[in-house]
């Protein structure tokens, strides 16, 4: 079955760049039905969404993170990544990539449905000096 | 402070039914379809509901979706010791011009 596997350092100092990458594996991330997307959630907190990428590239960002997000695609290594630049200790969390299912954006009947399934088993990045 | 409420907590004995809800807007919930995660301790969260009311391949038919305006309620019926968990509600918000996800807040369920 699809499963994911979130990777990348642990421990990012402050105004430094977060990098992570999630590797699909039992599935191509070129299906044409789905986005794959980031989701995080600091420590005792809730989820947040930080963005989605279809395999062409298109994106879609959490308004609040967009100016430091960016999401890309590497079809050839089944993998996507996540960059958020100029972290601070508010950013630490656990990050999950997970499969983003149904319709994003421009929807059919204007309701958009779309939900996660299923989740990788996330990483937690500690932002600290 | 989250675009979606929920309780923080809800409680009941194990056997008995809960109800976890999720009040929205005319931009998200009112508009478009609501999807509920299960979130164990220590774990990440899994799929329950999606599309309303729709339970994906696995999830036993105790656990139920439904959704009505602005808001939306997830219910539990024959509540297991194993049902102990952290739930949100998630859905798209159509506000902005590209849209967005939102979550609840969460609510902890206790079972007693």
């Amino acid at each position: 079955q699809l499963q994911l596997q979130e990777s990348g350092p642990g421990l990012v100092k402050p105004s430094e760049t977060l990098s992570l990458t999630c590797t699909v594996s039992g599935g191509s991330i070129s299906s044409s039905s789905y986005y794959w997307g980031w989701i995080r959630q600091p420590p005792g907190k809730g989820l947040e969404w930080i963005g989605s990428i279809y395999y062409s590239g298109s994106t879609y960002y959490n308004p609040s993170l967009k100016s430091r997000v960016t999401i890309s695609v590497d079809t050839s290594k089944n993998q996507f990544s996540l960059k958020l630049s100029s972290v601070t200790a508010a950013d630490t969390a656990v990050y999950y990539c997970a499969r983003h299912v149904g319709e994003i954006g421009y929807c059919s009947g204007g309701s958009c449905g779309n939900w996660f399934d299923p989740w990788g088993q996330g990483t937690l990045v500690t932002v600290s000096s | 402070q989250s675009v979606l409420t929920q309780p923080p907590s809800v409680s009941a004995a194990p056997g008995q039914k809960v109800t976890i809800s999720c009040s929205g807007s005319s931009s998200n919930i009112g508009n478009n379809y609501v999807s509920w995660y299960q979130q164990l301790p220590g774990t990440a969260p899994k799929l329950l509901i999606y599309e309303n009311n729709k339970r994906p391949s696995g999830i036993p038919d105790r656990f139920s979706g439904s959704k009505s305006g602005t808001s939306a309620t997830l219910g539990i019926t024959g509540l297991q010791t194993g049902d102990e968990a952290d739930y949100y509600c998630g859905t798209w918000d159509s506000s902005l011009s590209a849209g967005e996800v939102v979550f609840g807040g969460g609510t902890k369920l206790t079972v007693l």
